[in-house]
């Protein structure tokens, strides 16, 4: 189970986003990914590997983790960030699953 | 250019069946496994089912389990969805999404970097 948290941030363009997400079991960081998604559209990989950037997304965007904690950063917001960010437990099957999503809105 | 086309969803009755299918284009279709995430109304992602890149494997999600069936034609480099015994809890957009890692263990499916643009099911009387 992966629980984020918030389900709602709001915030400014030009401020920095902190996103959650907890494991309910031990995790390994190879097996977290962090995607967006807007309205309308399919979901985008932001982040593989906890912290690995994916084709193309801008160095705005970071990941960690600490034990069962995992975190996407955006450093600044930019207009076109403000989405929905899920992440994403990785590896055998029966272990697939998505956490709940968090919101990040225009304050 | 990587790319991948659902086609198949529609509007069926509680206890029908519907089978969708993605189109996948740009990259060597049998070194990437490819699942079925789904995405109902107003609610998060949910992974569905996926099958490994030679097709010799096949996972589901318990809630879609002994309904759903996925496969894939290399012939074709298509996969497919047949759903049957649908209830309106299968109402969702369906997204064909393919793993970013090539030559996966059977079994193991990994981030997701290539995204259809979804087809929506719904499931109404």
């Amino acid at each position: 189970l992966l629980t984020q948290s918030p389900g709602t941030l709001s915030l400014s363009p030009g401020d920095k986003a902190t996103l959650s997400c907890r494991a309910s079991h031990s995790l390994s960081s190879h097996y977290l990914a962090w995607y967006q998604q807007k309205p309308g559209q399919a979901p985008r990989l932001l982040m593989f590997g906890t912290s690995n950037r994916a084709t193309g997304i801008p160095d705005r965007f970071s990941g960690s983790a600490s034990g069962t904690d995992f975190t996407l950063t955006i450093s600044r917001l930019e207009p076109e960030d403000f989405a929905v960010y899920y992440c994403q437990q990785c590896g055998d099957a029966t272990d697939l699953t998505f956490g709940g999503g968090t919101k990040v809105e225009i304050k | 250019e990587v790319q991948l086309l659902e086609s198949g969803g529609g509007l069926v009755q509680p206890g029908g069946s519907l089978r969708l299918s993605c189109a996948a284009s740009g990259f060597i279709f049998n070194r990437h496994a490819l699942s079925w995430v789904r995405q109902a109304p107003g609610k998060g992602l949910e992974w569905v089912a996926g099958i490994s890149g030679s097709g010799s494997t096949t996972d589901y999600a318990g809630s879609v389990k002994g309904r759903f069936t996925i496969s894939r034609d290399s012939s074709k480099s298509t996969v497919s969805l047949q759903m049957n015994s649908l209830t309106v809890d299968d109402t969702a957009v369906y997204y064909c999404a393919k793993d970013r890692r090539a030559a996966t263990p059977p079994g193991n499916y990994y981030d997701m970097d290539v995204w259809g643009q979804g087809t929506t099911v719904t499931v109404s009387s």
